[in-house]
């Protein structure tokens, strides 16, 4: 059985504060590692895929590391604002995946008060 | 641009009751579609995924079946529902990249389903 983790489940931080979130998954059988973005009464919205071991992705203030060697990922969030609270779910795409279907975590999911 | 269309958004159904919650997707051709589950504090779940016309492949046993008649069209359906079918669904679909998972996922607005 494939597991995908996820910590924290979900965090409070005040406006400004920057923070992260940690993703593990099997280190074995991997092709890529999903970040999505699920706001409330939205859908989810990829954030970014990776693929490469050292992968570094960022967009705007949100950036994402890989390390497939031991098998974990992290997201970063740099001077958080209300507008980023919202649920952060990571997804494990296995090699060999008919159908490339993915394994999601369940979500770290984040508050940003002002 | 694609878009995806899930209906309905909410439904309150009685136990026993049958199901079925309707997906289709716009401006792609041959995509891979999934039909994901949330229950209440957990992560979501895959359910049924389908890489072309009639072909269904069930990730977990359940009470639930999916069926694919058209190329964009994805159904979840059940003939009597359960109390633990309750949840929230999603519908996503991707690009076909057989073999591999790096494929984007683009979700429905999702379906909300309450078994009393």
């Amino acid at each position: 059985i494939l597991n995908v983790e996820q910590s924290p489940q979900s965090l409070h931080v005040q406006e400004g504060d920057s923070t992260n979130f940690t993703c593990s998954f099997p280190s074995s059988n991997f092709y890529a590692l999903h970040w999505y973005r699920w706001e409330t009464a939205k859908s989810p919205e990829a954030l970014f895929v990776m693929t490469l071991n050292g992968d570094e992705k960022k967009k705007g203030r949100i950036s994402a590391t890989l390390n497939t060697k031991e098998g974990y990922s992290y997201l970063y969030i740099k001077g958080s604002q209300p507008e980023d609270s919202a649920t952060y779910l990571c997804a494990f795409g296995p090699l060999y995946n008919q159908g490339g279907k993915l394994i999601f975590g369940q979500g770290t999911e984040l508050s940003v008060k002002p | 641009s694609q878009t995806i269309h899930q209906w309905p958004a909410t439904l309150v159904q009685p136990v026993g009751s049958p199901l079925s919650l309707e997906c289709t997707v716009e401006g792609t051709s041959n995509p891979n579609l999934y039909w994901y589950r949330q229950a209440a504090g957990r992560g979501l779940q895959l359910l049924f995924y389908s890489v072309g016309i009639g072909q269904i492949s069930s990730e977990v046993p359940q009470n639930l079946s999916a069926s694919r008649p058209q190329d964009r069209q994805f159904i979840l359906s059940s003939k009597k529902l359960l109390l633990s079918d309750s949840g929230f669904y999603l519908c996503a679909w991707s690009l076909t990249r057989r073999g591999h998972g790096a494929n984007v996922l683009t979700f429905g607005a999702g379906s909300r389903l309450t078994v009393l």
